[in-house]
């Protein structure tokens, strides 16, 4: 199974900045990889698949990038509705394995 | 509009079985993959099965720690999936999210319902 590790954990930042999450896979996923985003009680929802790709509605301000095993989501001018948790994810392989997520909380 | 209701969740007892069903709405399910993601309390996502499309002769994929214990299921006709778990154990408590895929990305998870929370408790 490929293994997903997220860094950091949680992740402390002020509205306006910029943040990166990282993504470690423990293969190569040849650039599969999609992120998604959890709001408190609420469903995930998909942000970027393909690494790069964004999905229809969401903001440039999100940016993937990466390739092989490395992966990051580059959130730019941080919004008030920005902060959440973040999720990587192997999307090459099943099984479909999780990053263990990275909690962005207001500084 | 995708629609996705998961019902069917509930408090169980330890060593029971429960079956999650998934209605959906606003898309031709015919087209789509569809896949369970369970989610413990305070913990992270964890993928746990995930059907084909008829194309893909319903091909079922199974998350290797709950192998033997779970049953994906699709009604086309009713544009639905089940998750059916059987010897359910405390760890298995967690909100079943119901989520579906596109047969040109395999693993990309598009759409989401909002969850049927599963409670194993004596």
């Amino acid at each position: 199974d490929i293994q997903m590790t997220q860094s950091p954990t949680s992740l402390a930042a002020s509205v306006g900045e910029s943040v990166t999450i990282t993504c470690l896979a423990s293969e190569d996923i040849y650039g599969s990889l999609v992120w998604y985003q959890q709001k408190p009680g609420k469903s995930p929802q998909l942000l970027i698949y393909g690494a790069t790709i964004l999905e229809d509605g969401i903001p440039s301000r999100f940016s993937g990038s990466g390739s092989d095993t490395q992966y990051s989501l580059k959130i730019n001018s941080l919004q008030p509705e920005d902060f959440a948790s973040y999720y990587c994810q192997n999307g090459l392989s099943t099984p479909w394995t999780f990053g263990g997520g990275t909690k962005l909380e207001l500084k | 509009e995708v629609q996705i209701l998961e019902t069917g969740g509930g408090l169980v007892k330890p060593g029971g079985s429960l079956r999650l069903s998934c209605a959906t709405s606003g898309f031709n399910f015919n087209d789509y993959f569809m896949n369970w993601v369970r989610q413990a309390p305070g913990k992270g996502l964890e993928w746990v099965a995930q059907i084909r499309n008829k194309n893909y002769n319903y091909a079922t994929y199974y998350a290797e720690s709950l192998e033997g214990r779970v049953t994906i299921s699709r009604d086309d006709s009713k544009s639905s999936v089940y998750l059916q778990v059987s010897s359910l154990r405390a760890e298995d408590t967690a909100i079943y999210y119901c989520t579906r895929s596109g047969s040109w990305e395999l693993g990309v998870m598009d759409a989401w319902g909002q969850g049927a929370s599963v409670t194993v408790s004596s």
